[in-house]
């Protein structure tokens, strides 16, 4: 069956460093992969999406790769800020519905950056 | 929450009452997703729509039925609530024809609570 797998425990890291996160996934071929951010009490917010034939995507202090051989993602926030502490998510679209079939998630990993 | 409220945001009902609760959107978005979210298990799809009329089930739909009579609204019915279907519930929306993407907008979740 096809599973995705994020870090469940939580993730400290220390202000202006880097945090770096995974996403597995097996018995799936994604056309794209996308990361969000989910605030408590909040819905999740889209922040970045990488496709298939895509190694890397940047977007200001982010940084998705994709490696499909590896079936594994990685999410960087450079210079990292309390206020960046949240739940992060993955999450993969495949085209098999035409991509309209919703969106596969990971349960995501909680960030937390202590000052 | 980019155009996309729900209501109500809290519910609290007895086992074996019918529920309905209520997404809109002023994204004019051709799709509309319900998820609910668990701890353990994260967000999971429980229907979709992809047009007027036009819905489909997601990987969790037992106990769960929708409609979509307007391209602004999507309501998702529990017909006759169990304290299994106890979760926050998650709208989404989106329009891969016009974003080209597939990332999904989600609304700020509605708590409900089965006793």
């Amino acid at each position: 069956s096809q599973k995705i797998e994020q870090n469940s425990e939580a993730l400290n890291i220390q202000e202006g460093k880097t945090a770096t996160l995974t996403c597995n996934y097996t018995n799936y071929s994604p056309a794209y992969l996308q990361w969000y951010r989910q605030d408590p009490g909040r819905g999740p917010v889209f922040l970045l999406l990488i496709r298939e034939n895509e190694k890397e995507k940047r977007k200001e202090r982010l940084k998705v790769t994709f490696d499909t051989t590896l079936k594994q993602s990685l999410f960087h926030i450079t210079a990292s800020q309390p206020a960046d502490s949240a739940t992060y998510l993955c999450a993969l679209v495949s085209l098999s519905g035409g991509g309209a079939d919703g969106l596969t998630f990971g349960k995501g990993t909680h960030l937390i950056i202590q000052p | 929450d980019a155009g996309i409220t729900q209501s109500p945001r809290h519910k609290v009902t007895e086992t074996g009452t019918p529920v309905t609760l209520r997404c809109h959107q002023t994204e004019n978005h051709r799709y509309m997703y319900w998820y609910r979210q668990d701890p353990g298990h994260g967000l999971r799809l429980i229907h979709y729509s992809y047009g007027v009329k036009d819905t489909d089930k997601g990987e969790v739909s037992d106990g769960y039925s929708v409609s979509r009579s307007k391209t602004e609204d999507f309501l998702l019915t529990l017909e006759s609530a169990t304290s299994s279907q106890t979760s926050v519930y998650f709208c989404a929306i989106s329009d891969p024809g016009r974003q080209g993407s597939y990332e999904q907008y989600f609304g700020p979740g509605t708590r409900l609570t089965v006793t």
